[in-house]
């Protein structure tokens, strides 16, 4: 079956810090990844997607690249700020079933300092 | 812009209790999901509905049951509540996912539900 794997937390960085949070995938098929993000208190918001191979993904700053050779999708981010700390999740979906359901990795907390 | 509205959003029940969760979505769409989230274990699909009249089971379905009278409503029922069933609960929903970006699935604010 589907699987994510990414890295455990907590992460803590200071502000302006470079950010990188590894997610690795096992899937049947070309399924598209996702990175979503939970502030405290909040419900899942998307932050980036990939639907193909080499495809990469951005949006306030975060990136990622789908691998396909390696599986990966790691997320990145040159200079984080306190405004990012929060829990994120890397996904893929699976269309099979006529469902389009999401496996989701454990989710990395990250913790922005000044 | 209410998006997905989730009632109640704390709960505190009693073993063997009952009580139902409700999800509204006001984005038209076809798709509706229960997952929860625990600690150590992101979140998993509990059920899934792909339009108004249909359910289907998840990866965690057992102890709940769902409903889906209304294409904006998804209910989640807890028959009879075991102390196992303490988490997180969160809906969310979708587009068919035919087209570009329809299969985003966008999530509600969730319920904190302790099982004494």
């Amino acid at each position: 079956g589907n699987s994510v794997t990414q890295m455990e937390g907590p992460v803590t960085l200071s502000e302006e810090a470079f950010l990188t949070i590894n997610c690795t995938y096992t899937a049947t098929g070309y399924p598209s990844l996702f990175w979503y993000v939970q502030y405290p208190g909040e419900g899942l918001q998307l932050l980036l997607k990939a639907t193909k191979a080499d495809d990469k993904g951005s949006n306030k700053g975060f990136e990622a690249t789908y691998r396909k050779e390696t599986t990966s999708f790691h997320l990145e981010k040159g200079s984080v700020q306190v405004s990012d700390s929060a829990v994120y999740f890397c996904a893929l979906s699976d269309l099979g079933g006529g469902g389009n359901k999401l496996t989701f990795g454990t989710g990395t907390q990250l913790k922005v300092e000044l | 812009n209410a998006g997905v509205t989730q009632t109640p959003k704390f709960r505190v029940l009693k073993t063997g209790q009952s009580m139902t969760l409700l999800c509204a979505q006001d984005m038209n769409h076809e798709y509706m999901y229960w997952y929860r989230q625990d600690p150590g274990m992101g979140l998993r699909l509990i059920h899934y509905s792909v339009g108004e009249g249909t359910t289907a089971k998840g990866e965690v379905p057992d102890g709940y049951n769902v409903s889906r009278l209304k294409k904006q409503n998804f209910l989640l029922g807890l028959e009879s509540a075991a102390p196992s069933q303490t988490s997180v609960y969160f809906c969310a929903s979708s587009y068919y996912p035919g087209y570009l970006n329809n299969d985003i699935q966008y999530f509600g604010a969730g319920t904190r539900l302790s099982v004494l």
